[in-house]
């Protein structure tokens, strides 16, 4: 099975400024026949069900905010918000779709600092 | 309006049985993968089953196997999971989610339902 391994837990962050999150892979999931990589984040907002903000690693999810992006390739990746808004507190996940078990990353939530 | 709606959940005993299903609306049902994810009270997501196109194919995580099955019927729109020999850790909200493409189920969820919450206790 793919472990996926997100940094930080937690993460307090100023309005208007960025947040990082990381995502580990325990391997690749890169497909060589297309090039891209099985990866997604999700958003998920209290009480809510999760919401897909970007798919193959950096595409953006059609309505999800610019200030949102994804990058990263094989094992490492990161979602960056780009200025923080009070309505992108969340808890936020990855998930690699390259291998059955499909597994999240454990969760990273962010709140206002 | 594209839409997913779970129905079935409820409280269970140990070793029981029950059958979810997830109503479709809104896009062309028998084109796309659908699977079941589930969050425990306070926890992360853990994906459970996927289904192709066709029903053809199923998967499972190991946790489940030989206790849950997975099936479809595109003449009606909806999604099913049959849950049996329920366990305590079984206790969660369960999510039908639809993949964002066409052909395979490795592709991410780009739609999900509210949920529907299993409890497995006595």
């Amino acid at each position: 099975d793919i472990v996926m391994t997100q940094s930080p837990d937690s993460l307090a962050v100023s309005l208007g400024e960025r947040a990082t999150i990381n995502c580990k892979a325990s391997q690749s999931v890169l497909h060589n026949s297309n090039n891209k990589n099985y990866l997604a984040w999700y958003q998920q907002r209290p009480g809510q069900p999760p919401k897909l903000l970007i798919y193959w690693a950096s595409t953006r999810e059609s309505g999800v905010p610019d200030r949102f992006s994804g990058s990263g390739s094989g094992t490492d990746f990161t979602l960056t918000i780009s200025s923080l808004q009070a309505e992108d507190v969340a808890v936020y996940y990855c998930q690699q779709y390259y291998s059955i078990p499909y597994t999240f990353g454990q969760g990273t939530k962010l709140e206002i600092k | 309006e594209v839409q997913l709606l779970e129905s079935g959940g409820g409280l269970v005993q140990p070793g029981g049985s029950l059958r979810l299903s997830c109503a479709a609306s809104g896009f062309t049902f028998g084109t796309y993968a659908l699977s079941w994810v589930r969050q425990a009270p306070g926890k992360g997501l853990e994906w459970v089953s996927s289904v192709s196109d066709s029903g053809g194919r199923t998967y499972y995580v190991d946790s489940v196997k030989g206790r849950f099955a997975i099936s479809r019927d595109n003449s009606k729109n909806t999604l099913f999971l049959q849950m049996n020999s329920l366990r305590a850790e079984d206790t969660a909200l369960y999510y039908c989610a639809k993949v964002d493409g066409t052909g395979t189920t490795s592709r991410a969820f780009d739609i999900w339902g509210q949920g529907t919450m299993v409890t497995v206790s006595s």
